[in-house]
This record gives structure tokens, C-alpha cells and sequence, in this order.
């Protein structure tokens, strides 16, 4: 069965430390999509990345970067030079076959607290 | 363009009423699923709606139930309230462009309590 784990339920940083989110997912399929989602204390979740099984190669935006390694079923996201901004539930989550995103299974979650 | 918008943001109800919640996708954007988030259980899929059929569906009794309008506008539809149904309740719209490139992309949600 799918399943995504977040093993880090809370995470405090200082501004300017980074800081790296774990992703670790199970599935059977070989086709199979990975996000990460911000949820800030507003409640709304933002998109912040899609992956593809097929594409291993790493992501930089800014100061957000991914690491996706198939052979450990991980999907790591790090945060450079956190900024208090930042502080919010960060989500991973996994969308099986070569079809539509509707249905997402998420981790816990984890919650990132960065401080001035 | 604008975002998905969600309908009420909040609402309070007792045990064993009903309530519906309302989703606008974004413009274009014909998909459109629910999810329900609690402190307990986390985000869980509730269902899938695209050109008015439903697609997929997550492990919620019968008494949640969806619709989809030729307008993509959907609603979810939660009879009998129990305590637990107290949740935020988010729904996701994505356009459907093709295998694997689409996004989704959430509302504000709406929080229901239950009293």
C-alpha cells in the first residue's frame, strides 16, 4: 500500500540556519508523482514542487532545493538561509499512475518554526 | 487569474444536522477533489470530481457525498454531523492537460465545527 512518512513531526531553526525536511514514501507503482505543499497558519496549502518518478535530477529554486533518490523512496526538501517566513507545516505527498493528481496521499506533516 | 475559492470559510452545527460546502475551481480548471484535514488523521482524499463524474473516492462513509456542475463549481455534502466531521475541509482544483502535468491547487478550505 502507499504511504508517505515524515519522521520530523516539529523542527525549530534560527533565521539563516538551514534546515532539511524528510520524505520517505512506499509504493508499487513505477509511475508515481511526489509534492511538497506549505501550509501557513492561514490554513491554505501552497504547491511547491511536483516530481516525477522518472526524473531523479535535483531541484534548486531559490533558496528551496529537493533531493529525490528512488533507491531510499525519498524526497528530501532544504531550506537555505531559513527566514521566519518559512515557519509554517510543510506536507509530502505522493500521487500513484500515470493519471491525474486526484487523489493525494499526504505525510503528517512536518512543522517548521524558524526564529528570528 | 484567481485562486480557488471556498464557501463558507467557517461554520458551526450540531450533531446529526447536515451541511454543504462549496468549491469554485480556478477558471479552466476542470478537476477538482476533497480533502479532509484533523489534527488526528491528518489530510485524507474524500473524493474526485471531473466533467461532472466522479472519479475516484476515499475511504469516508456514505454520508459524505460531492456533485460537480457543468461549471466545474463542486460541492461536498456531509449528512448526520458527527462530532468527528469537525475539520477543515480543503478542496484542490487542477487542469487536466495531460499525464503528468498537472498541479493542484488548493482553497482556503472551510472549517466546519460540530457541536
Amino acid at each position: 500500500a502507499q504511504k508517505v512518512t515524515q519522521a520530523q513531526t516539529e523542527i525549530s531553526v534560527v533565521e539563516k540556519e538551514d534546515v532539511t525536511l524528510d520524505c520517505v514514501y512506499e509504493t508499487r507503482d513505477t509511475t508515481y508523482y511526489l509534492f511538497w505543499y506549505k501550509q501557513p497558519p492561514s490554513g491554505e496549502l501552497v504547491f511547491l514542487i511536483r516530481r516525477n518518478s522518472f526524473d531523479e535530477q535535483n531541484e534548486i529554486s531559490g533558496r528551496y532545493s529537493w533531493n529525490f533518490q528512488k533507491s531510499t523512496s525519498s524526497f528530501n526538501f532544504t531550506i537555505t538561509a531559513s527566514q521566519v517566513v518559512d515557519s509554517a507545516v510543510y506536507f509530502c505527498a505522493l500521487s500513484e499512475g500515470g493519471r491525474s493528481q486526484g487523489n493525494l496521499i499526504f505525510g503528517k506533516g512536518t512543522k517548521l518554526s524558524v526564529k528570528p | 487569474k484567481a485562486g480557488v475559492t471556498q464557501t463558507p470559510r467557517y461554520l458551526i452545527k450540531t450533531r446529526g444536522q447536515q451541511v454543504t460546502l462549496s468549491c469554485s475551481p480556478i477558471s479552466g480548471h476542470r478537476s477538482v477533489s476533497w480533502y479532509q484535514q484533523t489534527p488526528g488523521q491528518g489530510l485524507q482524499f474524500l473524493f474526485e470530481y471531473f466533467s461532472e463524474t466522479q472519479r475516484n473516492k476515499g475511504n469516508f462513509p456514505g454520508r459524505f457525498s460531492g456533485r460537480q456542475f457543468s461549471n466545474s463549481r463542486s460541492e461536498m455534502n456531509v449528512s448526520t454531523l458527527e462530532l468527528g466531521d469537525s475539520a477543515l475541509y480543503l478542496c484542490a482544483s487542477s487542469s487536466i492537460k495531460g499525464v503528468g502535468q498537472e498541479t493542484q491547487y488548493f482553497g482556503p478550505g472551510t472549517r466546519l465545527l460540530v457541536l
